[in-house]
């Protein structure tokens, strides 16, 4: 089963723009992580956030938390075509399970 | 340390057999992960351990999967009497308790 869903399904935009991709999810999370996929390669971590924290930066991403509405929001800033990947967002459940559960994915192509 | 690393890449059976995929984590991660992915989805959790015990194992997964990490290293993940339904990307990741995970390139399984 799986617990997020992100939004949009697809995504597609002109290089030096802004993606934006939410994730919502259903239960108590440990922490939020989102990871990128090129087309059939593995996934790779980008980004963890805590339970407790709101927002985290790293380079051109931007994550922001909102743990009463059960939902996470993913910003690219000044996109690359290199960017064009498939993105998930993975929740890590609270005590007892710990159980890292992944989204449908946000496909977003950059177009050059 | 070269990353998780998964044996086969690529895996093609006839149908009933039966296939067995190797994953050797990043050798200080106690906790490991495997999942299926299937073409425009998100990876499908299977099971994980934390060292050599199993903590948790999908609903979804019959009894035909079995999986399992003998002295806390590498994993194995056996499919007995293969369907066509079991065609996907199996997907091996560790980590560290709370952290992120690190994913392997797959191995991707096709049966005919």
């Amino acid at each position: 089963s799986q617990q997020g869903e992100e939004d949009p399904q697809a995504l597609s935009i002109q290089e030096g723009e802004n993606a934006t991709m939410n994730c919502s999810y259903k239960t108590s999370i440990n922490n939020l992580q989102w990871y990128r996929q090129n087309s059939g390669r593995g996934l790779v971590h980008l980004i963890l956030i805590r339970s407790n924290e709101r927002e985290k930066h790293s380079g051109r991403l931007r994550v922001t938390l909102d743990t009463s509405k059960k939902s996470s929001s993913l910003l690219i800033t000044a996109s690359r075509a290199a960017d064009t990947a498939s993105y998930f967002c993975a929740t890590l459940s609270g005590a007892g399970s710990y159980q890292l559960t992944f989204g449908k994915g946000t496909k977003l192509s950059v177009i050059p | 340390d070269t990353g998780v690393s998964q044996d086969p890449r690529h895996k093609i059976t006839k149908r009933g057999q039966n296939v067995t995929f190797r994953c050797d984590p990043i050798s200080e991660h106690n906790r490991l992960y495997w999942y299926r992915q299937t073409l425009g989805q998100g990876p499908e959790f299977l099971t994980y351990f934390q060292n050599e015990a199993q903590l948790e194992k999908s609903r979804l997964l019959s009894d035909r999967f079995s999986a399992e990490r003998p002295k806390g290293s590498f994993s194995t993940l056996e499919i007995q009497r293969t369907e066509q339904g079991d065609s996907a990307m199996y997907l091996c990741a560790s980590s560290l308790v709370l952290t992120e995970a690190f994913f392997g390139q797959g191995t991707r399984l096709t049966v005919v």
